[in-house]
């Protein structure tokens, strides 16, 4: 089946710690985003990337770094610089130069203590 | 800067009511607006609205986009409790070429009581 893996579903690390999401997709998407939704916020753009080894800031980057090596594949890693980083994280992807909305994985929903 | 606002941010009815979310947007260069209905993780897909004028209808969920005024309303008829979710609207645009990112709104959060 095609689709979008995020994994973990379920993540709790210390504060100071580095912690990387991982983002895996078959579906042959060129495009892949990286959105972070607390509550009553909506969903916010963290970083995208539409090709290999290219990708983008979104408006709430800092604190964050991701790659894109593969096309396959974008992870997001949480770094210890980001302020408040618990929140639910999502992974989309979408068919570069064609609209219509994006593919997203299921979150991962990461706790920091 | 492109926004999304939707109004409103929560709402409780009965079963069977009859329900509105708003949806006005700005943005340079419009392509299309889309809604999303997201209950626990994922969000999934509901419509897509490039044309004024046109509704688009599923079951009992319509939407229909006014690109003149820059909002769109999504309507759901004989509301069930599976109706209750986060209802997220975006716009895209095309600014440049290439997938310009979604835009998104707060989300309107639904609960459908029996």
């Amino acid at each position: 089946d095609g689709g979008i893996t995020q994994s973990p579903k379920y993540l709790f690390r210390k504060e100071g710690q580095n912690v990387t999401l991982s983002c895996e997709q078959n579906l042959n998407h060129d495009a892949m985003y990286w959105y972070r939704q607390d509550p009553g916020q909506g969903l916010r753009l963290i970083y995208y990337s539409q090709i290999v080894n290219d990708f983008q800031k979104g408006d709430i980057a800092e604190g964050y770094s991701v790659s894109r090596e593969k096309k396959e594949s974008f992870p997001l890693t949480v770094t210890s610089a980001q302020k408040n980083p618990t929140a639910f994280y999502l992974c989309a992807t979408s068919i570069l130069f064609r609209g219509g909305g994006y593919t997203f994985g299921s979150g991962t929903r990461l706790t920091v203590v | 800067e492109d926004k999304v606002v939707q109004s409103p941010l929560s709402l409780v009815v009965h079963e069977g009511d009859t329900v509105t979310l708003n949806c006005s947007y700005e943005v340079t260069n419009f392509r299309s607006l889309l809604w999303y209905k997201q209950e626990k993780k994922a969000p999934t897909f509901l419509f897509m609205l490039t044309s004024s004028g046109i509704e688009k209808k599923s079951g009992r969920l319509s939407s229909i986009l006014d690109k003149k005024e820059l909002f769109s309303i999504l309507n759901i008829t004989a509301t069930q409790t599976g109706d209750s979710a986060i209802y997220l609207c975006a716009v895209e645009s095309n600014e440049y070429s290439g997938n310009t990112p979604l835009v998104f709104g707060k989300g309107t959060r639904l609960s459908v009581i029996a």
